[in-house]
Formats: C-alpha cells, sequence, structure tokens
C-alpha cells in the first residue's frame, strides 16, 4: 500500500523559500503525476501544482512565480520548492498521488515568521 | 480557471438524516470531479471520484452524482463519525480547484 510522507523546516523566515519533499514508499513513483496541496489554518484547500515523473509541472497560477517542483526517481521522492515566502504561505502542505488525490501524506505545518 | 461553488456552506443534521450537498462549476467539468471528506486535525480523504464512482472502503452510503455544471454528494443516513467537512474537486482542468467546503455538524 502507498504512502506519502512530507519532510522539511517547520519554520520559515519571511522573504526566504520553503522547500518540502514527499517521499513515497509501498510503491514506485513512476508513472504517476504527484500533486502539492496546502491549507491555512481553519481554511479550505488550495491546489499548488502537480508534476509527473518525467519532470513535466504544472502550477496554480496564484503561485506559479514561486513554485519549483522537481521529482527524484532514484529516491522515490518529489519536492516542492516555494520562494519568497511570507505570512500567507503559513499552512498545513500536503503531497498526494495524482490530480485525483487518491492517496494523501499526514501534512507538515510550515509557518512563516521572523 | 474554474470556480466551484458549495451549498450549504454548513448545516447541522441528526444521526439517520440524509444529507445532500450541491457543488456547481462556473462552466462544464463533465465528470471530472471528486469529493473528500476532511475530519478537524485529520487529512483529507477521497470518497468520490468521477462524479459517481466510490472508492474502495467507504460505506455504501455515500453517492455521488451529476455531471456538466451541478454535482451532489449524498449520506443515505448520517452517521457519528460523519460529521466533518466535505470538499469537491474539479480536474477538468488547470488549475484544478476545490470548492470552498460544507461543514456538516451536529443539531
Amino acid at each position: 500500500q502507498v504512502q506519502l510522507q512530507e519532510s522539511g523546516p517547520g519554520l520559515v523566515k519571511p522573504s526566504e523559500t520553503l522547500s518540502l519533499t514527499c517521499t513515497v514508499s509501498g510503491g514506485s513513483i513512476s508513472s504517476y503525476y504527484w500533486s502539492w496541496i496546502r491549507q491555512p489554518a481553519g481554511k479550505g484547500l488550495e491546489w499548488i501544482g502537480r508534476i509527473y515523473t518525467s519532470g513535466s509541472t504544472n502550477y496554480n497560477p496564484s503561485l506559479k512565480s514561486r513554485v519549483t517542483m522537481s521529482v527524484d526517481t532514484s529516491k522515490n521522492q518529489f519536492s516542492l520548492k516555494l520562494s519568497s515566502v511570507t505570512a500567507a504561505d503559513t499552512a498545513v502542505y500536503y503531497c498526494a498521488r495524482a490530480i485525483v488525490m487518491d492517496v494523501w501524506g499526514q501534512g507538515t505545518t510550515v509557518t512563516v515568521s521572523s | 480557471d474554474i470556480q466551484m461553488t458549495q451549498s450549504p456552506s454548513a448545516m447541522s443534521a441528526s444521526v439517520g438524516d440524509r444529507v445532500t450537498i450541491t457543488c456547481r462549476a462556473s462552466q462544464g467539468i463533465s465528470n471530472y470531479l471528486a469529493w473528500f471528506q476532511q475530519k478537524p486535525g485529520k487529512v483529507p480523504k477521497r470518497l468520490i471520484y468521477a462524479a459517481s464512482s466510490l472508492q474502495s472502503g467507504v460505506p455504501s452510503r455515500f453517492s455521488g452524482s451529476g455531471s456538466g455544471t451541478e454535482f451532489t454528494l449524498t449520506i443515505s443516513s448520517l452517521q457519528p463519525e460523519d460529521f466533518a467537512t466535505y470538499y469537491c474537486l474539479q480536474h477538468n482542468s488547470y488549475p484544478v480547484t476545490f470548492g470552498p467546503g460544507t461543514k456538516v455538524d451536529i443539531k
């Protein structure tokens, strides 16, 4: 059974870059799309973007100028970088499988604060 | 972008009630719609995909219907564990967008 686990710093300073990794276990990362989603406390879900194992990406236009996603198939991992963060980027960040999000990671809370 | 709306935004219901949540898309999305359940502090869980297909392991009291721009999630007989927030998701076109959520709580 495929499991996903997000990892990365829980605290990021304003104007810096948020970096998260999602590790896929129990199955291969290959031949799937992989998504990132975030959720500010008490608010709804926002799709950040997705990456295919070839490296092809689609980003939410609202974040596109600041987002970079990458994949490392040798490690069964994919990653998210969000640059120039502000307090508005404070949220729980989730990784999920495919655009239809049938499998989710547990989520990781990222706080943007000095 | 395709805008997703949900109604109601919140509702109170009793155990055993039939509950219907509506999701509307600002333009046609065929059946590229999924429904998720999220309990406080928990990870969203997919209930329905392709508008009406039940995710494996999800109780049959959950059902989805619709196509185009209007979709419904129905819980035939609400159980205590069903009190949660429900989100729809369209993935017909980018950016993928979620509805704002419908919170179902205990009457």
